[in-house]
Order: C-alpha cells, then sequence, then structure tokens
C-alpha cells in the first residue's frame, strides 16, 4: 500500500531553535517528493521538490533530504521564526497520484 | 509559482442548500484541476480529478451525484456540493496543473459550514 508516514505529529519549538521533520514512504514507483508548509485554514504552498537522483536540496532555513534507498526524508528549519508555525506535509508522486502524509504541526513560541 | 484563487474562502449554509465553490488559475491553463477535501488534523484527501472539457473522475466512496464538478474552460473549474448536510463542513481545496504528469499548484481553500 503507499503510504507516507511523518514524524513527529506535532512540535513546540522555541524562537530561534532548529528542528527536524521526518517522512517515511512505501510509495512505489517514486516520482518524486515535495515539502509543503500549510498555514491554518489556507492551501499547501510548496517548499522543495526532490528526485530520485537528489540528496539534499535547499530553500532558504529550510533544507530538505532524501535517502531513496531507506524511502526517508527529513525537512530541517534553521533558525526558526515565528512564522514558521504551521503545518509541514510531505507528498510523495506515484505517476500521476499524490500521496500526502498527516503533516506535522509546528508552533514557534517566543 | 502559478497561482490558483478560490472563491468563496469561507461559506456557511443551512443543511439541504446547496453550495458551489469556484477554482481558478489565474496565470496559467490548467488542463487538469483536482478537488481534495481535508478534515481537522488529517490530510488532503483527493475527491476527484476534472479534465477540461470532460467528465471529472471520482475517487471511490465519493458520490458524484453530490459532488458536482463542471470544468468547462481552461481557467475554471467549480465544485457544487448538493443537498449539504452537517457531516459535508469540511476545508475544501483546489489544485490546477498543466496536465497530469505536472506540478500540482494548490488554493488557498474553502472552509464550508453546513449548519
Amino acid at each position: 500500500k503507499n503510504q507516507v508516514e511523518q514524524s513527529p505529529q506535532s512540535l513546540i519549538i522555541l524562537e530561534g531553535k532548529n528542528c527536524t521533520l521526518q517522512c517515511n514512504y512505501t510509495v512505489s514507483p517514486f516520482s518524486n517528493l515535495r515539502w509543503y508548509k500549510q498555514d491554518t485554514g489556507r492551501g499547501p504552498v510548496s517548499l522543495t521538490i526532490m528526485t530520485f537522483s537528489e540528496n539534499t536540496k535547499s530553500n532558504g532555513r529550510y533544507t530538505a533530504t532524501l535517502d531513496a534507498d531507506t524511502k526517508q526524508s527529513s525537512l530541517h528549519i534553521t533558525a526558526s521564526q515565528l512564522s514558521d508555525s504551521a503545518s509541514y506535509i510531505c507528498v510523495v508522486r506515484r505517476e500521476y497520484a499524490l500521496n500526502f502524509g498527516k503533516g506535522t504541526s509546528l508552533l514557534v513560541t517566543p | 509559482g502559478a497561482v490558483v484563487s478560490q472563491h468563496p474562502s469561507r461559506v456557511i449554509c443551512k443543511s439541504g442548500t446547496s453550495v458551489k465553490i469556484e477554482c481558478r488559475s489565474l496565470d496559467f491553463q490548467a488542463t487538469t484541476m483536482f478537488w481534495y477535501r481535508q478534515f481537522p488534523k488529517q490530510s488532503l484527501m483527493l475527491m476527484a480529478t476534472s479534465n477540461e472539457g470532460s467528465k471529472a473522475t471520482y475517487e471511490q466512496g465519493v458520490e458524484k451525484d453530490k459532488f458536482l464538478i463542471n470544468h468547462a474552460s481552461l481557467t475554471l473549474s467549480t465544485l457544487t456540493v448538493t443537498s449539504a448536510h452537517p457531516e459535508d463542513s469540511s476545508f475544501y481545496i483546489c489544485s490546477a496543473s498543466a496536465g497530469l504528469a505536472y506540478e500540482q499548484f494548490f488554493g488557498p481553500g474553502t472552509r464550508l459550514t453546513v449548519l
């Protein structure tokens, strides 16, 4: 079954701290993996996209990693800001279908 | 990235009424549009896929007579929730793409509350 599991379910960190979110998947065949940020009451916005051959990709303070052998990805957020408070969703594409994780809810506190 | 809008952003209606939600791609031609539903703390669940000028393809368990989808142009798709009930209350998100193999760009979502 094509599944995407994210951990932790929720996370609270202090402003300025770093954090890492995890994504494990069983989706096959694999096309690409995206991390999205979804603010409360808004649609998802793409942060990074990774294909099979890519190990690391950065977008500002966001750095995503991919291990296609173990089918694991992570999203590292550096020097967190209050505006980073949101849900972060891992989405794995299999041909024409998107498989969504449930997301990690991140709260950054002052 | 491309811009996708939805209207309205939130709607409250009485049980038994119908509600129409619009999804527009503002700066590209969307051959394919998708409709998702998201319940609190849950992932997005695909409801249906529509190609411009064709009938929508619905996911298993989604009632096509209840959730009417029209994709009459390359920039507009509509979702009509007919005879809405409280259990239809949810966050509805559309996405648009230049085709099935292309990136999906998501709209901001519509919060539907059925009283």
